[in-house]
């Protein structure tokens, strides 16, 4: 079955860039059925949604990371990463890759990664 | 963008009772387009719920959706051990996509 990994550092500087990885393994992530996602959860809160990647490259940002954000997808190594610029500690949270259908009437998460800590520190 | 609130923010309950997670939004959206997760310690949130009342694949008939306009409910009937977790609603009928704050259900 399809399985998202993340990895990255685990721990980031302020005012430094943020990168993560998500790994689709057991199916391919040129399926044209899904939109390819990254949530973060800060401890003891809900989810954010942070933007999505079609395997196209084409994507949709979360407006309030925006001018901070960036996602690419390689295909060739079926995985899509995350960038997000001038971390502070606000940016500290479990990030989570996902993925959700194609259309607006399937833009839920049916398939989560296990997630990983990110921690903004000096 | 839209904003949800749940509530309670936590339920306190026996094995066997029955319990009702509220989650209203600021405005409404598009079409039901409602989704519930249920996180346990240290997981990842798991879907549940999607178009308000559809139960994602290996959902027990125990949890029901139910709701419409601005006004959703997560039911679960008999609650068994494993339930005792925390329950997030999520919209997307308006972008950005967005979650509500959570529901704990703990045993009492």
């Amino acid at each position: 079955q399809v399985q998202l990994q993340e990895s990255g550092p685990g721990l980031v500087k302020p005012s430094q860039t943020l990168s993560l990885t998500c790994i689709v393994s057991g199916g391919s992530i040129n399926s044209g059925n899904y939109y390819w996602s990254w949530i973060r959860q800060p401890a003891g809160k809900g989810p954010e949604w942070i933007g999505r990647i079609y395997f196209s490259g084409s994507t949709n940002y979360n407006p309030s990371l925006k001018s901070r954000l960036s996602m690419s997808v390689d295909t060739s190594k079926n995985q899509f990463s995350l960038e997000l610029t001038s971390v502070t500690a606000a940016d500290t949270a479990f990030y989570y890759c996902a993925r959700s259908g194609r259309y607006g009437s399937d833009w839920y998460f049916d398939l989560w990664g296990r997630g990983t800590l990110v921690t903004v520190s000096s | 963008e839209i904003v949800l609130t749940q509530s309670p923010g936590t339920l306190s309950l026996s094995p066997g009772e029955g319990a009702t997670l509220s989650c209203r939004a600021s405005q409404m959206f598009g079409s039901n387009y409602l989704a519930w997760y249920v996180q346990k310690p240290g997981q990842a949130p798991r879907l549940l719920i999607y178009g308000a009342s559809s139960r994602a694949t290996g959902i027990p008939d125990r949890f029901s959706g139910s709701g419409s306009g601005t006004d959703f409910t997560l039911t679960i009937n008999r609650l068994e051990p494993e339930d005792f977790a925390v329950y997030y609603c999520q919209q997307y009928g308006s972008s950005p996509t967005t979650f509500g704050q959570g529901t704990r259900l703990e045993i009492k």
